[in-house]
């Protein structure tokens, strides 16, 4: 089976850098990617990672170690509009997603 | 415009009747994927189909159906919903979600089974 840990909920200010991670345990691994998510609309894509080290596509970066079963997703220069829920999803043939951490950007 | 176009958005049903969401992509998306979200409890696979008529289980199957008969169109079928499928239920394609493509997902439709 596979289980994906992230936390429930994160606050940063507008502005700053947050970094959320996640935690995995899958058997196989075909990449992991990072969705966000607005309330109440559907969840787009992100970023994608299949080999360690860091992705970077604007503000949002995100890194991947295979070894740790481990990621993180980290937005610089928060702005309001990143208010969201992030998710973290394994592919191992299907793909499944984590519960979302709901991150909250105060002015 | 590239999309996944799920219908419809919401929708409040009795316990019993038969109920069908269509959804279909304009992508040639070999893979579709239905999903299901509760709060708690994250996205969770119900069905997903890697090609034509080509169908496999996901997390969460009981209680629903799907074929997959043109690579455009993937509808889930409710024979006989419950109160325990109410949900918010998303479609999405991808080109190959084990890759960098992810998942396109459709807008969402919010079933109410009362």
């Amino acid at each position: 089976g596979q289980n994906i840990d992230q936390p429930t909920e994160m606050t940063a200010t507008e502005g700053a850098i947050v970094q959320i991670n996640c935690t995995y345990q899958t058997s196989g691994f075909n990449g992991l990617f990072w969705y966000q998510q607005h309330a109440g609309e559907a969840p787009t894509f992100l970023s994608y990672n299949v080999l360690d080290g860091l992705e970077e596509k604007g503000r949002f970066s995100s890194f991947l170690s295979r070894s740790k079963g481990y990621s993180y997703l980290l937005l610089k220069e928060l702005q309001m509009k990143d208010s969201a829920s992030y998710l973290c999803a394994v592919n191992a043939g299907k793909s499944t997603f984590g519960d979302g951490t709901t991150l909250t950007v105060k002015p | 415009e590239a999309q996944v176009t799920q219908n419809p958005r919401y929708l409040i049903t009795v316990t019993g009747k038969k109920l069908t969401v269509t959804c279909s992509q304009n992508m040639n998306h070999e893979y579709m994927s239905w999903y299901r979200q509760d709060p708690g409890l994250g996205l969770r696979q119900i069905y997903y189909s890697m090609n034509v008529e080509v169908t496999d289980k996901g997390d969460v199957p009981e209680g629903y159906k799907v074929s997959r008969k043109e690579k455009r169109n993937f509808p889930l079928i409710l024979e006989s919903p419950s109160p325990n499928q109410t949900s918010l239920y998303f479609c999405a394609s991808s080109l190959n979600p084990g890759y960098n493509y992810g998942y396109t997902f459709g807008s969402g439709t919010r079933l109410t089974v009362v």
